[in-house]
């Protein structure tokens, strides 16, 4: 099943605006991961922010993490061509029940970026 | 450094077959895991394998079966294939589980004709 649910699930812009895609979760978590997929390909990992974080960046990429609310959001500022690819929200829940020790991945936000 | 490894990168099987999918970690890296990516979809967790113990599981029927050699390396079994199996199969490794960074591989696309 999924649990995390990306917003929107396709998104395009204008090379140099930015970005922002949001996820929502369902349980309580430790962490939270961002990825990156081109052309169905393998993933990238972006960034990771544990539950007792509420902001982190790297580089052009800011992400916020509100556990009140379970969600979970992704800024890319100055967007570019290379950038264009789908992300995915996935989070390492708190309490595994039922032996499952993965991560849970949401379904993706596609990103285009136009030239 | 090389990253996480995956063979073969295509697959085709018809149903019925079998299929085993294999992977190699990065060096250092004692956990594995598996997921299954439908077209559209994003990635469903199959297996976690941890100093060669299952630690985790997830909701797939006992046709897929793995299991992590000395060496950290990992193979995937599908047996009696379903069209529903085609899919694209990644492995991630990490030093020891779902706390931390995964890195995954370049997956293996399966087509179950």
């Amino acid at each position: 099943s999924q649990q995390g649910e990306e917003d929107p699930q396709a998104l395009s812009i204008q090379e140099g605006e930015n970005a922002t895609m949001n996820c929502s979760y369902k349980t309580s978590i430790n962490n939270l991961q961002w990825y990156r997929q081109n052309s169905g390909r393998g993933l990238v990992h972006l960034i990771l922010i544990r539950s007792n974080e509420r902001e982190k960046h790297s580089g052009r990429l800011r992400v916020t993490l509100d556990t009140s609310k379970k969600s979970s959001s992704l800024l890319i500022t100055a967007s570019r061509a290379a950038d264009t690819a789908s992300y995915f929200c996935a989070t390492a829940e708190m309490y595994s029940g039922g032996g499952a020790d993965g991560l849970t991945f949401g379904k993706g936000t596609h990103l285009i970026i136009q030239p | 450094d090389a990253g996480v490894t995956q063979s073969p990168t295509h697959l085709i099987k018809t149903r019925g077959q079998h299929v085993t999918l294999r992977c190699s970690p990065i060096s250092g890296h004692k956990s594995v895991s598996w997921y299954q990516q439908v077209l559209g979809q994003g990635p469903q967790f199959i297996f976690q394998y941890y100093e060669k113990e299952e630690r985790g599981r997830g909701n797939f029927p006992d046709r897929f079966s793995a299991r992590q050699f000395p060496n950290y390396s990992s193979e995937l079994n599908v047996n009696a294939l379903l069209l529903g199996d085609s899919a694209l199969y990644l492995c991630a490794s990490s030093w020891a589980g779902r706390q931390e960074t995964q890195y995954f591989g370049p997956g293996t696309r399966l087509l179950v004709l």
